[in-house]
């Protein structure tokens, strides 16, 4: 089966930061997504690893293990604005989708 | 601005009734996915087109059916609505640039089936 595991909310302080866990067992694996998604919009790409490690984009840094099934979301500085859901999924030729993560930012 | 866009933005319909969905994507971008989001959900797959023909399906019924043009604009085709299919319906179109796939969405149409 398909399964794909990130808390369901997180609660951190403006200017912190704050890390969002995934993990995922799928029958394929291409590579891994993390979307930004604000309340009554569309997801926001954010970044796609396909090999393991981490790569950085500004205050937003991913980080991929194939071998154990887990990826993080890294935000640093945190500000009002992150406030949002945080999707993780997982690409195998379709794009699965976890419940995404809400993220509250506290000032 | 992802250069994805639909229509229309919001709908209402009735159980029973039919509804065509349309998504416009950038030149270039090969393949289109369609995805339902309920309230509090991720999106869910529905199906994926690559170069006019259907190439990837979720667990939709086939009432869920699909066209993707020459002109990079698809269509979500929902047959015998039901009120459970009162979502967001969103679609997104790839384009894989420097060995990455990057994935853009459009607004998304919410549709209320009544």
């Amino acid at each position: 089966g398909q399964n794909i595991d990130q808390p369901t909310e997180m609660t951190a302080t403006e200017g912190a930061i704050v890390q969002i866990n995934c993990t995922y067992q799928t029958s394929g694996f291409n590579g891994l997504f993390w979307y930004q998604q604000h309340a009554g919009e569309a997801p926001t790409f954010l970044s796609y690893n396909v090999l393991d490690g981490l790569e950085e984009k500004g205050r937003f840094s991913s980080f991929l293990s194939r071998s154990k099934g887990y990826s993080y979301l890294l935000l640093k500085e945190l500000q009002m604005k992150d406030s949002a859901s945080y999707l993780c999924a997982v690409d195998n030729d379709k794009i699965i989708f976890g419940k995404g993560t809400r993220l509250h930012i506290l000032p | 601005e992802t250069g994805v866009t639909q229509s229309p933005t919001h709908l209402i319909k009735t159980r029973g009734q039919q509804v065509t969905l349309r998504c416009s994507s950038q030149s270039g971008h090969n393949t289109v996915s369609w995805y339902q989001q309920a309230l509090g959900q991720g999106p869910q797959f529905i199906f994926q087109y690559y170069r006019e023909e259907e190439n990837g399906r979720g667990n939709f019924p086939p009432r869920f059916s699909g066209l993707q043009f020459p002109n990079y604009s698809s269509e979500l085709n929902v047959n015998a609505l039901e009120l459970d299919d009162s979502a967001l319906y969103l679609c997104a179109s790839t384009m894989t640039a420097g060995g990455g796939e990057t994935q853009y969405f459009g607004p998304g149409t919410r549709l209320l089936v009544l």
